[in-house]
Formats: C-alpha cells, sequence, structure tokens
C-alpha cells in the first residue's frame, strides 16, 4: 500500500532557531498534502494544504510566515517551523493524498515530535 | 470550533467482548465519516469509512454507524481484541478534501 515518510521523528531545538520537517510519498505521486499539529489530548488540527507547484493554503489562525510549507515536487512536502518558540512544541504529522480519490488515499507519515528549549 | 468530537477519552473492554466508540459532530456539510487507528509514535492509518447517505457499513469485526439526525455516528468492534488497542480518531471530510479529526479515544482490550 501506499507509504508516507516522516522525518525527522523527533527533535528538540533551541528556542529562536528554524526546524523543517519532511514528508515524502514513496510509492505514489501526492497531489495533495496536509499538515497537522496535535497538542496533548487534543485531536489533530488542519494547519495548511498544499497542493504540487502551488502555495499552500492556511487555516485560519495559522500563520504563514512562521510554518513555511513548500510542495515542490509529487512525492516531498516540507514545513519549516521559522523562529520556533516553546509553545510550537507539539505533534506534527504530514497526510499525502494520492490521486485515485479514494477515502483509503489518505496516507499519514509518522509523525515528528517538535520540542523546542 | 470543534467540528468532530469524542467525548470519551479512554474506554477499557475486555477480550472478546464488543467495543462502541463515539463520535459526535455539528457540521452537516460532511460528505463522509472515517476512522482510523493510531498506535504509538505511528501515523493513523484508516480503518473504515461511511458515506452520509448510509447508515450502517460493515467491514469483518468493524462496523461504523451513522446517525444523521443525532448528527452521531459510533464504531462497533466485535470481538475485541488485544491487539485492538489504540487510540482510535473518528474523522469527517468536507469539500476539498480536508479531514477534521475528534480527539480521540484510547481503546485498552483486556486479555
Amino acid at each position: 500500500g501506499a507509504v508516507v515518510s516522516q522525518h525527522p521523528s523527533r527533535v528538540i531545538c533551541k528556542s529562536g532557531t528554524s526546524v523543517k520537517i519532511e514528508c515524502r510519498s514513496l510509492d505514489f505521486q501526492a497531489t495533495t498534502m496536509f499538515w497537522y499539529r496535535q497538542f496533548p489530548k487534543q485531536s489533530l488540527m488542519l494547519m495548511a494544504t498544499s497542493n504540487e507547484g502551488s502555495k499552500a493554503t492556511y487555516e485560519q489562525g495559522v500563520e504563514k510566515d512562521k510554518f513555511l510549507i513548500n510542495h515542490a515536487s509529487l512525492t516531498l512536502s516540507t514545513l519549516t517551523v521559522t523562529s520556533a518558540h516553546p509553545e510550537d512544541s507539539s505533534f506534527y504529522i504530514c497526510s499525502a493524498k494520492d490521486g485515485t480519490g479514494g477515502l483509503w488515499g489518505y496516507t499519514f507519515g509518522s509523525g515528528t515530535r517538535l520540542t523546542v528549549v | 470550533d470543534q467540528q468532530v468530537k469524542q467525548n470519551s477519552p479512554s474506554l477499557s473492554v475486555q477480550e472478546g467482548r464488543i467495543s462502541i466508540l463515539n463520535c459526535d459532530y455539528t457540521n452537516s456539510m460532511f460528505d463522509y465519516f472515517l476512522w482510523y487507528k493510531k498506535y504509538p509514535a505511528e501515523g493513523p492509518t484508516f480503518l473504515i469509512s461511511i458515506s452520509s447517505i448510509k447508515d450502517k457499513n460493515e467491514d469483518g469485526r468493524f462496523t461504523v454507524f451513522l446517525n444523521k439526525s443525532a448528527k452521531h455516528l459510533s464504531l462497533h468492534i466485535v470481538p475485541s481484541q488485544p491487539g485492538d488497542s489504540a487510540v482510535y480518531f473518528c474523522a469527517a471530510r468536507k469539500a476539498a478534501n480536508n479531514l477534521f479529526f475528534g480527539t480521540g479515544t484510547r481503546l485498552t482490550v483486556i486479555p
């Protein structure tokens, strides 16, 4: 089945630095990718939707200048948390949608635990 | 604004018995509802779905029921097995393929 690889799985960074998270579709071309974040005991909240070759669409309340999303190819999307602060510490997870249109076409990465100290 | 809610954060069930996980939603525009299963340090994996025009979908031990008038759906697992222990997320889809997730219910199946 479809596999999405997310890297790194865990990262600790200093406040003020930037962190890049990668999301790759390994055996299919992802027309659309989604980025979510999850705070403890909360739901997965959609941050943004990215389509290959175009600008990402951000959900209300998500700062596009802080969370930079690049979907330059059909197999790779990146999320860069710029000038990270401790409140950005969270679990970030990507999802890639293949072109089949099926509901099982949402494949998730394994997530990235970001801790900002 | 939490459009999909799972009010039970945890559920414990004896092996062999039925597990019932509940989910409520507020937006009548959702066209599909999905259940995902998530193990620690892994991404959610798709389990079962139901269209908004149906009231039941069954796949092996898993059955999802939809009550549109009550804006409520439930996932039944029977018989429950220890390997079913995981966090289960309810999700709903609107146009543009966005998924809205509930907060999850941690199911523990006791051997």
